[in-house]
């Protein structure tokens, strides 16, 4: 049985750019959370997709937009990408409860 | 900003010995959560405590709760080189959010 797959594992993005992070969740499992973790820090709640749509969100800015798919895969996308953007990002799937299975992440690093 | 705070930031004990790791938050939970993550990867989910809980066993692993002086405990009993990593506790907050706020973390180093 998979568990939340990533993908890419790493990225290096230029200033300015835009990058899309995806991700698909653990099987069976209908709810996706984003998480940005920036080195030495726990992470930080980005945004919850359920049923196509954005149902919480941190306090992250607009430039951080995600989307859900009808298979409960995900992207999360981040627009004009700043140096300070650079951290892992995770991805974790649940039932809505709180059980969270984590993906292994994303490295992005803005030069 | 961080729901939890795990203390200490850093820990270095001998394999065998017993780590003791605490958490503190500061608003109304129901339930508290400690992940492991092994060197900046995926968090791996160890244990959950309700908040209508006070202590929870896993392996050799030993969650406490304490609602009234808000804080919570994770007790590794003789620890294994294999136990390296960081970790961390996640609240979720009374009302019905399970959405876990995760604190700074606590770096365990077991020495072989």
């Amino acid at each position: 049985d998979a568990g939340v797959t990533q993908s890419p594992t790493h990225l290096i993005k230029t200033r300015g750019q835009q990058v899309t992070l995806r991700c698909s969740p653990k099987s069976g499992h209908d709810t996706v959370s984003w998480y940005q973790q920036a080195l030495g820090q726990g992470p930080q709640f980005i945004f919850q997709y359920y049923e196509e749509e954005e149902r919480q969100r941190g306090n992250f800015p607009d430039r951080f937009s995600g989307h859900q798919f009808p298979n409960y895969s995900s992207e999360l996308n981040v627009n004009a990408l700043l140096l300070g953007d650079s951290a892992l990002y995770l991805c974790a799937s649940s039932l809505g409860g709180p059980g969270y299975t984590f993906g292994s992440g994303t490295r992005l690093t803005v030069v | 900003s961080q729901q939890g705070e795990e203390d200490p930031q850093a820990l270095s004990i001998q394999e065998g010995e017993n780590a003791t790791m605490n958490c503190s938050y500061k608003t109304s939970i129901n339930n508290l959560q400690w992940y492991r993550q092994n060197s900046g990867r995926g968090l791996v989910h160890l244990i959950l405590i309700r908040s209508n809980e006070r202590e929870k066993h896993s392996g050799r692993l030993r969650v406490t709760l304490d609602t009234s002086k808000k804080s919570s405990s994770l007790l590794i009993t003789a620890s294994r080189a294999a136990d390296t990593a960081s970790y961390f506790c996640a609240t979720g907050a009374s009302g019905g959010s399970y959405i876990p706020t995760f604190g700074r973390g606590t770096s365990l180093i077991v020495h072989p």
